[in-house]
């Protein structure tokens, strides 16, 4: 079974600061793992997504996020956040090797900046 | 080129009544899933399909709900004897096999429904 937790429904940082989205997974086999963003009124879209292939996945927008398999985390930085970066913030999993890709995601964090 | 459409954007319906839900997924994807977001909640697994046959109807809450993907491209959603707790954003991903590491999947921008 594969699962993931967001920790924190709402984090706000102020414009320039360093966002920090937290996501632990739990998986029985190796994972992939995903950030999707959802901006108000739009569809869900990928940041960023991990495959094995290296620990650090950088993504689009400035987003970059470290797979840690000792500590089941795989949390979303950007160093300095801005204005356009508010939305919902999904943590995602699927299973590396099954053919049936569904995705499990977390319940997501919605990220507000302060001007 | 276009992305996952979903019709209608928006479903007002009452209690008990059947609705249908259409997904045209990107041309040439042979991967079609659908999920359900709740309120406040992330999106929930409730189909895929490779090709034409549900290959997992493991998130299908129960046999009110059915798909179909006749043709291999566009693909229903129907719900019958809906229940207020059936309201939610439906949305549809496609991807271009469903498997592999560089399969990606897009999602539209779903549809609301709400039963009254």
């Amino acid at each position: 079974a594969q699962s993931v937790t967001q920790l924190g429904s709402h984090v706000s940082v102020s414009e320039g600061a360093l966002v920090l989205l937290r996501c632990n997974y739990s998986s029985s086999v190796p994972p992939y793992l995903f950030w999707y963003v959802q901006y108000p009124n739009q569809g869900l879209q990928l940041l960023l997504k991990y495959t094995s292939a290296a620990t650090l996945v950088k993504g689009i927008n400035g987003f970059e996020a470290e797979f840690k398999k000792s500590e089941t985390s795989f949390h979303l930085t950007k160093p300095s956040a801005h204005m356009s970066d508010a939305a919902e913030y999904f943590c995602a999993v699927s299973a590396f090797y099954s053919s049936a890709s569904k995705i499990i995601f977390g319940s997501g964090t919605r990220l507000s900046i302060r001007p | 080129g276009a992305g996952v459409s979903q019709t209608p954007s928006n479903k007002v319906t009452e209690k008990g009544k059947y609705v249908e839900l259409r997904c045209d997924p990107i041309s040439g994807h042979t991967a079609l899933y659908w999920y359900r977001q709740s309120l406040g909640q992330g999106p929930e697994f409730l189909i895929y399909f490779q090709g034409t046959g549900a290959a997992d109807d493991s998130g299908l809450p129960n046999d009110r709900f059915f798909a179909v993907r006749p043709e291999g491209s566009v693909s229903t959603l129907k719900i019958q004897r809906t229940e207020r707790g059936d309201s939610a954003v439906y949305l549809c991903a496609s991807s271009l096999s469903g498997t592999g590491a560089t399969d990606t999947q897009y999602f539209g921008p779903g549809t609301r429904l709400t039963v009254l």
